[in-house]
């Protein structure tokens, strides 16, 4: 079974300001990991994923997060917030075989402010 | 991409809800999930070409149906107040393609037992 533990429950931050989200995960088994958003009121976006390879992914809107095996940890930063970041942020992983079943994180609530 | 529906629905203890998702075209693999408000999203069941190919931590009255056309429904049974929550749907192409890892989530059905 897999577990994922996000550190911070909420993240203020002002605008232009470097953030990161923390998230460690569980596994006994290879797994993949994931970043999600939400938006108020939204469903999840994904944001950027790890399957395998280079550990260091990078999404289309200035996020990345690094896959550190030895840390079992996953944690997404940005080099400079803007206001629009503001949204709830879900680490999730799945196991690389089998059903994929996402296993999510409490979530980190990224507040920036001007 | 994944259209729920309906957005929003109130019902009583111990009454039966329907909520349909419309997956992804050409997305044969679809999942449900519960998200109770300020928690992540928790699995509920997964369906692979109209068969339950995994489920989470939930009771049977939790069942669900996939159909040829696209489309799914989560059904939950005796309502109880604590199944208020926000319930997501999201399809992907595992099985034929391989795993991508990624799910499409759509916006979620809101539903408050009273």
């Amino acid at each position: 079974a897999q577990s994922v533990t996000q550190l911070d429950s909420q993240v203020p931050v002002f605008e232009e300001a470097p953030v990161e989200l923390r998230c460690n995960y569980s596994s006994s088994v290879s797994v993949y990991l994931f970043w999600y958003v939400q938006y108020p009121n939204q469903g999840l976006q994904l944001l950027l994923k790890y399957l395998s390879g280079s550990t260091l992914v990078k999404s289309i809107n200035g996020f990345e997060a690094e896959f550190n095996k030895s840390q079992t940890s996953f944690h997404l930063r940005k080099p400079s917030v803007h206001i629009s970041d503001t949204a709830e942020y879900f680490c999730a992983v799945s196991e690389a075989q089998g059903a994929q079943k996402l296993v999510f994180g409490q979530g980190t609530r990224l507040t920036i402010n001007p | 991409g994944v259209t729920q529906s309906p957005t929003h629905l109130i019902k009583t203890r111990g009454q039966q809800v329907t909520l349909r998702c419309s997956s992804q075209s050409g997305h044969n693999t679809v999942s449900w999930y519960q998200q109770a408000l300020g928690q992540g999203p928790q699995f509920i069941f997964q369906y692979y070409r109209e068969e339950e190919n995994g489920r989470g931590n939930f009771p049977p009255r939790f069942s669900g149906l996939q159909f040829p056309n696209d489309s799914s429904e989560l059904n939950v049974n005796a309502l109880e107040l604590d199944d208020s929550a926000l319930y997501l749907c999201a399809s992907t192409t595992a099985g034929t393609r391989g795993r991508t890892g990624e799910l499409f989530f759509g916006e979620g059905s809101r539903l408050t037992v009273l």
